[in-house]
């Protein structure tokens, strides 16, 4: 079965420092994988998916199927980044799998 | 534009008691309707998905129930409430015939069960 492991729960950087946020995955085939993030007091939403190969805030993700990650990376960290992230999966179907989620916190 | 709408936000509700939460969307057609729970240290579990009036998939055997009765309202329901139940509740949508895999959430419902 499809699945989304997110190893860290809480991530704690300074402002300015680089971040990566770590998914890895366990999926037959070729995968796509997403990242969604929610902000304090808003919903969750799409902050970018691997086939579209595009940096959205300044992260980005790049897919190693040899080491079955997707992790999210930003070279230098900002106080508004402190947020949830979520990485998911689709499984065959049915719909998107989530792993558990690893708060950011980017302290000043 | 398309718009995703549910509640009520926050519900206290005693054990044993019924529930219902009711997410619409506006501004699609025959969309893929979800609902996932939130829990802390637990992720986002999906609970139920539809993929028309009246088909209901279930994720995860439970207290817990899903109705489309309409294209766009999704509800979410239990006749009993346990204290396991309480935590925070999303409904989602997807482009039904093109699915490009993103999901768009409501706001969340908070049950607290006592």
């Amino acid at each position: 079965a499809q699945r989304v492991t997110q190893p860290e729960k809480l991530l704690s950087v300074f402002k300015g420092a680089p971040v990566e946020l770590k998914c890895n995955y366990s999926y037959s085939g070729s995968p796509e994988l997403f990242w969604y993030v929610q902000y304090s007091r808003q919903r969750l939403q799409l902050l970018l998916r691997h086939i579209s190969r595009e940096s959205i805030k300044g992260f980005t993700a790049d897919l190693n199927k040899g080491e079955t990650s997707f992790h999210l990376k930003k070279p230098f960290a900002q106080e508004e980044d402190s947020a949830m992230y979520y990485c998911a999966l689709p499984s065959g179907n049915t719909p998107l799998v989530f792993g558990k989620g690893t708060r950011l916190s980017v302290i000043a | 534009s398309q718009t995703i709408h549910q509640w009520p936000a926050t519900l206290v509700q005693p054990v044993g008691s019924p529930l219902s939460l009711e997410c619409t969307v506006e501004g699609t057609s025959n969309p893929n309707l979800y609902w996932y729970r939130q829990a802390a240290g637990r992720g986002l579990q999906l609970l139920f998905y539809s993929v028309g009036i009246g088909q209901i998939s279930s994720e995860v055997p439970q207290n817990l129930s899903a109705s489309r009765p309409q294209d766009r309202q999704f509800i979410l329901s239990s006749k009993k409430l346990l204290l396991s139940d309480s935590g925070f509740y999303l409904c989602a949508w997807s482009e039904g015939a093109a699915n490009t895999g993103e999901l768009f959430f409501g706001e969340g419902s908070r049950l607290t069960v006592l």
